[in-house]
């Protein structure tokens, strides 16, 4: 299996700064790589499909980067509504594997 | 608006089977791809399997042959069996539409 190496596994930022998450692949994955937010008792939300594409209706401060093995997930300026849990998934080889998750909070 | 509700004993003792139902609306089974996944208390993840609009499946090997997944097209439902748990199995069980769209998750305790 594909093991995903996110980082960091917690982030505390304050309103306004320009925060980015990791993931790191233990093989070449292309671009096949997607990030999801999810926010305490809510569904994991579709933020960025292959590696850089975003999902409609997700605001323009979230971008995705990467490909190969390194992916980065980078919101421009933090906003309040952004605390949540943010993990990658690998969709390049089955089985589709996913990284640890971050735990962004506000400082 | 594509809309997934997981729904299921919250409770399975060891040795037993797992089922679990994911009621679909706003979008047909019949088309895309419909997974299982599951989080395990510390927050790992696992992509479980899923079910094509077909109705072909893929599971993830570490399963082996403990898993299903099925569907029942005429109402919108795809389902997960998953056999001989144990304590291990604990997890919030989350469905979705591959990739998009997920349910909100149930919680199934494996004990005795």
């Amino acid at each position: 299996d594909i093991q995903m190496t996110q980082s960091p596994s917690f982030l505390s930022a304050s309103v306004g700064d320009r925060v980015t998450i990791n993931c790191k692949a233990s093989q070449n994955i292309n671009r096949y790589l997607n990030w999801y937010q999810q926010k305490l008792g809510e569904a994991p939300k579709l933020l960025i499909y292959n590696a850089n594409s975003l999902q409609t209706g997700i605001p323009s401060r979230f971008s995705g980067s990467g490909s190969g093995t390194d992916f980065t997930l980078t919101i421009s300026s933090l906003q309040p509504e952004d605390v949540a849990t943010y993990f990658c998934l690998q969709h390049n080889s089955w089985p589709w594997t996913f990284g640890g998750g971050t735990k962004l909070e506000l400082k | 608006e594509v809309q997934l509700q997981e729904s299921g004993p919250g409770l399975v003792k060891p040795s037993q089977s797992l089922s679990l139902t994911c009621s679909v609306t706003g979008y047909s089974i019949t088309s895309n791809y419909w997974g299982w996944i599951r989080k395990f208390p510390g927050n790992k993840m696992e992509w479980m399997g899923y079910i094509s609009y077909s109705g072909s499946t893929s599971y993830n090997p570490s399963l082996k042959s403990r898993i299903s997944i099925t569907r029942d097209t005429s109402k919108n439902q795809f389902f997960l069996q998953l056999n001989s748990v144990t304590t291990e199995d604990t997890a919030t069980y989350y469905c979705a539409r591959v990739p998009r769209e997920w349910g909100q998750g149930v919680m199934v305790t494996v004990s005795s």
